[in-house]
């Protein structure tokens, strides 16, 4: 089955204490992205990658860090998260060209305190 | 600077009938724009896009129209079942590297 997948999908933590958010895509695309969605803001996106070891950011990208070292993960790090952080995240990919639609993970709900 | 905007937050329709769900944007060089549809605890999905070559598009119950002078578009259910209430965000792309969302509009249908 073509999907994208998260882990966790659920996580509380505290301030300062380093995490990573996994995304995998088994569809074989090049471009994979991350978002967070926040009330009354919809989904921003944080940073994206159009392919391995090519990365660039969004629209949010203070306070994380990504790399892409394989075509088909694409992990989000904070490393050194605060409050500000608490929010629904979403890694979603593509394929490259002519492609617009993406598909999107399950979504990882973290909570910084 | 939000350019891609949905200023219905949610939205109450009955059963049967018409939903229409309205965005508006400010970037006159979007060229694609997507909807997608999400349920709670469940990423968004893609529903319906529109080229702005084009003014319509449509897809079984599903059709988006696309005003490029009142940079507007709107999406059309008919008619509007239950499986339908979710939330819906509306997006826009210049070229084809990402994707910028409005805030979303919660659709409910009322059996």
């Amino acid at each position: 089955e073509a999907q994208v997948t998260q882990n966790p999908r659920y996580l509380i933590t505290v301030t300062g204490k380093k995490l990573t958010v996994t995304c995998s895509q088994n569809m074989n695309h090049e471009y994979m992205s991350w978002y967070r969605q926040d009330p009354g803001l919809g989904l921003r996106q944080i940073y994206y990658s159009m392919n391995v070891e090519v990365t660039d950011k969004g629209d949010v990208p203070e306070g994380y860090k990504v790399s892409r070292k394989e075509k088909r993960n694409f992990p989000l790090i904070l490393e050194s998260p605060s409050p500000n952080q608490t929010s629904l995240y979403f890694c979603a990919s593509k394929r490259q060209g002519a492609s617009y639609e993406q598909y999107f993970g399950p979504g990882t709900r973290l909570t910084v305190t | 600077d939000q350019q891609v905007k949905q200023n219905s937050p949610s939205l109450s329709v009955q059963e049967g009938r018409i939903s229409i769900l309205n965005c508006d944007y400010t970037n006159s060089m979007f060229d694609y724009f997507l909807w997608y549809k999400k349920y709670p605890a469940e990423g968004p999905t893609f529903l319906i896009s529109i080229s702005s070559i084009k003014d319509k598009n449509e897809d079984g119950r599903f059709t988006v129209f696309l005003n490029k002078s009142a940079k507007h578009l709107s999406l059309h259910i008919v008619p509007s079942q239950p499986g339908d209430s979710a939330v819906y965000f509306c997006a826009a792309s210049v070229g084809n590297e990402k994707l910028t969302f409005g805030t979303g509009t919660r659709l409910t249908i009322i059996p």
